[in-house]
């Protein structure tokens, strides 16, 4: 079976600072990694993902995720946060050995101070 | 990207009427479709996965009766709620995935607002 744990319900960050948001998962296989954003009354955007590769991906806003497979961890980063980056981020997760359809996270608030 | 819209954005309707909810994919075509209902403590649960031309897998727990999905083309999928009544209640998405591929990442609708009184 395949999981996926973000640990913290909620992030707080002064705009300016760096952020991070976690994501830890299990899998058979290769993992598949996916971030994606929600805003208010909207549905899931996609951030990024990893396939195979850099461990360190890009994407969309500044967005970057580094995925650690001893750790079997892919967490979000950004070296500088924005109000506007306040939203909801789920993580999900594809293992190449198992189920085809993603498991998401239970998503985690993301509130940035100005 | 790749777009899904949704239609309605918001309905309102009445205890024990249906309501059904359109997803389409805009610019592409999408094997396989999924829907999802979001609690207001915001974690997604997953209902039904859909393929083109085939009967919806339902998660366990989800009422196919209930919530009657069809993915008639490769660029609709559709979701009726049955009966309605206020527990129905919730925002519900769609996302699309076009391809087979394992490495594809899922597009999402902006999601319906469903409110049964």
């Amino acid at each position: 079976a395949q999981s996926v744990a973000q640990p913290e319900d909620q992030v707080n960050v002064a705009e300016g600072n760096p952020l991070t948001v976690k994501c830890t998962y299990s899998v058979s296989g290769n993992p598949y990694l996916f971030w994606y954003v929600q805003y208010p009354n909207r549905g899931l955007q996609f951030l990024l993902k990893y396939i195979t590769g850099d461990n360190l991906v890009k994407g969309s806003y500044g967005f970057e995720a580094e995925f650690n497979k001893s750790q079997t961890s892919f967490h979000l980063k950004k070296p500088s946060a924005l109000v506007s980056d306040s939203a909801l981020y789920f993580c999900a997760v594809r293992g190449s050995g198992g189920s085809y359809i993603p498991t998401f996270g239970r998503g985690t608030s993301l509130i940035v101070h100005p | 990207g790749a777009v899904v819209s949704q239609h309605p954005s918001r309905v309102i309707c009445k205890s024990g009427t249906s309501v059904k909810i359109e997803c389409r994919s805009l610019d592409f075509q999408a094997t396989t479709m999924f829907w999802y209902r979001q609690f207001p403590k915001k974690s997604l649960m997953l209902m039904a996965t859909s393929n083109e031309g085939s009967k919806a897998t339902y998660e366990q727990g989800v009422e196919k009766d209930k919530f009657l999905i069809n993915h008639a083309s490769l660029t609709l999928s559709t979701l009726t709620v049955t009966s309605a009544h206020p527990e129905d209640s919730s925002f519900y998405i769609c996302s699309a995935r076009g391809g087979g591929g394992l490495t594809n990442e899922q597009f999402f609708g902006p999601g319906t607002r469903l409110t049964v009184l």
